[in-house]
């Protein structure tokens, strides 16, 4: 089975320039999650999508992000203008979800897939 | 607000001994509890899930508990080996909700020859 790929695998841009990033997750996973993980610390979430619809996206800096799954499938996570506090590990992962995504009682298929990130500097 | 903490101190031990991890909440009420490994450079790998009704998960030499009066998790290593050196990060997803993933900070393991 193949897993979560995302690209590129690293990317150096410059402070104001726009910077996108792709994932394609496990065929048949209904949740994709983006997370961002700055060194040292632990993933943050900030989008995720049940099938193409968005179910949270609180963290998401939406002055300067934005994310599309298209079709329910691939994704695109989206800055512009970078920052130099972007600078961090792009984590995108999939989960297998239950229709609506809602957690039922004691629902396994939970856990998450990781692609292995894109790194992202800003300089 | 809701927080989740493991300890930021890197845990440092003797191959063979029993690493133990931890992992506390607030303000939270999740719905299961997962643990997940992560090396230098790659994405976090799942190891193991444990349910808001289920008080141990044990999986080859890995242990997980649960305790929601505490509010805490505890991971076990047994018979640690040097391959088992990497960063465990705790998860949760709260109850009713969309398998929202919010992680900890991580822990550092270092198992020495």
């Amino acid at each position: 089975e193949a897993g979560v790929a995302q690209s590129p695998r690293y990317k150096i841009i410059e402070k104001r320039q726009s910077v996108a990033f792709w994932c394609n997750p496990i065929s048949g996973h209904a949740t994709l999650y983006w997370y961002q993980q700055i060194l040292g610390q632990g993933p943050k979430l900030l989008i995720q999508f049940q099938n193409n619809g968005v179910v949270d996206d609180s963290q998401l800096p939406k002055d300067r992000f934005s994310a599309e799954r298209l079709k329910g499938v691939d994704s695109t996570l989206k800055i512009q203008p970078a920052k130099l506090e972007d600078s961090a590990v792009y984590l995108c992962a999939s989960s297998l979800g239950h229709g609506s995504g809602r957690i039922p009682p004691g629902a396994g298929g939970s856990e998450a897939f990781f692609g292995q990130g894109t790194r992202l500097t800003v300089v | 607000s809701q927080k989740i903490e493991q300890n930021s101190e890197a845990l440092n031990i003797q191959e063979g001994k029993t690493a133990t991890l931890t992992c506390n909440y607030t303000n939270y009420s999740p719905a299961y509890l997962q643990w997940y490994r992560q090396d230098p450079g790659r994405g976090p790998v799942f190891l193991l899930l444990i349910r808001e009704n289920e008080k141990e998960k044990r999986k080859e030499r890995l242990k997980v508990t649960f305790d929601t009066t505490l509010k805490q998790s505890l991971f076990h290593i047994t018979a640690s080996q040097p391959a088992d050196s990497a960063t465990y990060l705790c998860a949760l997803a709260r109850s009713g909700g969309y398998n929202k993933l919010i992680f900890g900070a991580g822990t550092r393991l270092a198992v020495h020859p």
